[in-house]
Parts: structure tokens; sequence; C-alpha cells
């Protein structure tokens, strides 16, 4: 089974309307990563939690919202999606306490479209 | 915010050939990852850089952490068609939390 999951892993949704993305884990990590891929321009990171109680925002947060309802779970929402939401969104992980502490470990990734 | 430049951001190259691709920054860094991505799949690790003038190797994969801190060089050699993918560089700023990854440099391999 895979290490970090995410559902859904495509969605197409109307402009206007409330998404939840959702991100699992059985790593055991305590920080948790919300990004999204556009072509050509990288992995830019939306919001990252170090814990439960711990959240904060990335470089491109406007437009979504978070919850960390666990350890193991982390969910990104868009209150109210807009075409140029369309994007591959990764969750991802990593593990403080590792000797590569900045190693993050994706999940397979959710395809939005916003139409 | 940091800037990270990443190049090239494509190669068309012929299996056998060897590929360089490397990532520059204004700022000192503390690390440096690479990653591959493949189609329709998360990144995933395959090098991690975390002293200045660090030379590691994996596999026919070479990746080296510059000696100013500011930049690094990912090498793959004899490329095969599995290769093909996105290749991201991400660093590790000095000071407070900062990750920041590349724009990716996209491989294509001719059989």
């Amino acid at each position: 089974d895979a290490d970090v999951t995410q559902t859904p892993r495509n969605r197409i949704t109307k402009t206007g309307k409330r998404i939840m993305l959702e991100c699992s884990q059985t790593k055991g990590h305590d920080r948790m990563y919300w990004y999204r891929q556009d072509p050509g321009l990288g992995l830019q990171l939306i919001y990252y939690s170090f814990d439960v109680k711990d959240i904060n925002k990335g470089e491109i947060s406007d437009g979504y919202s978070v919850s960390r309802q666990a350890q193991a779970k982390f969910s990104l929402s868009l209150e109210s999606a807009i075409p140029n939401q369309t994007a591959l969104y990764f969750c991802a992980t990593s593990d403080p306490l590792a000797p590569g502490d900045n190693e993050q470990f994706f999940g397979p990734g959710t395809r939005l479209t916003v139409l | 915010g940091q800037q990270l430049n990443q190049s090239p951001q494509s190669m068309f190259i012929q299996e056998g050939e060897d590929v360089s691709m490397n990532c520059t920054s204004s700022s000192i860094f503390n690390t440096w990852l690479w990653y591959k991505q493949d189609p329709g799949e998360g990144p995933v690790l395959l090098i991690a850089l975390y002293k200045a003038g660090e030379l590691t190797s994996n596999g026919r994969l070479t990746a080296q952490f510059g000696i100013t801190r500011k930049d690094s060089f990912l090498n793959i050699s004899a490329s095969i068609p599995s290769d093909v993918g996105i290749y991201f560089c991400e660093d590790s700023g000095a000071g407070s939390y900062q990750l920041t990854f590349g724009k990716g440099t996209k491989l294509s391999v001719i059989p």
C-alpha cells in the first residue's frame, strides 16, 4: 500500500464550488505539505504543517485553506474554486527526526480542473 | 524570497548520451535535494547533499553541492529510456524554514 495517498485522483468542478482534497499518510511523519504544480512552474508550496497544532502559509496560500485533522491527515480546501486553480496538487510528508530531515515523500497527486 | 534557477528547462537526448543539469541561487543553502518525477506520479528523491563540496553518486547519477553553497549539478551517465521525466532541485535555506523547488528540467530520451 502507498505510504502517502491522495483522494480524489482526478476532479472536475465548476467555478464557485467548494472543493476538498484529502491526504493521508502511514509514514508516521509529523510534517505535511501541500504543493501545486503548473507546467513550467515547478512545485509551489501552498501550506505546510509541522504538527497537528501547527499550520503555516506557503508562497501561494491565497484562495486555499487547510485542516490538519490528525497526524496522518492533512486536507486542502478551495472555498470557491476559480479556473486558474486548475493544476496538479501534491501532498508530501517529511520526518524532522530523520538524518535527511528535508527529504519529502510525495503522494500520487490530484488533477483538478475548474471549468 | 529565494530565487532558484534551474537549467536547462528541457532536453532531448539520444539514448546512451550523458546529461547534465544544474541549479543556482542568489542565496546560500544548507542542503540540496534532487528529485525525479515520472509521468503521472509524484516526485521521488534521487540524491540529497548536505555539505558544501559534497559529491554523491547513486548508480548512473552523480550530484554535487557547490563549494559556494549557491549551486548544485546533477549528471546522468549513459541515459536510458526510463530516465524520461522531470528533474527538480530543491533547497533548504539557512536560518528560518525555507524549502524552494526549481522549475524543473524535462528530460526526453530518444531510443
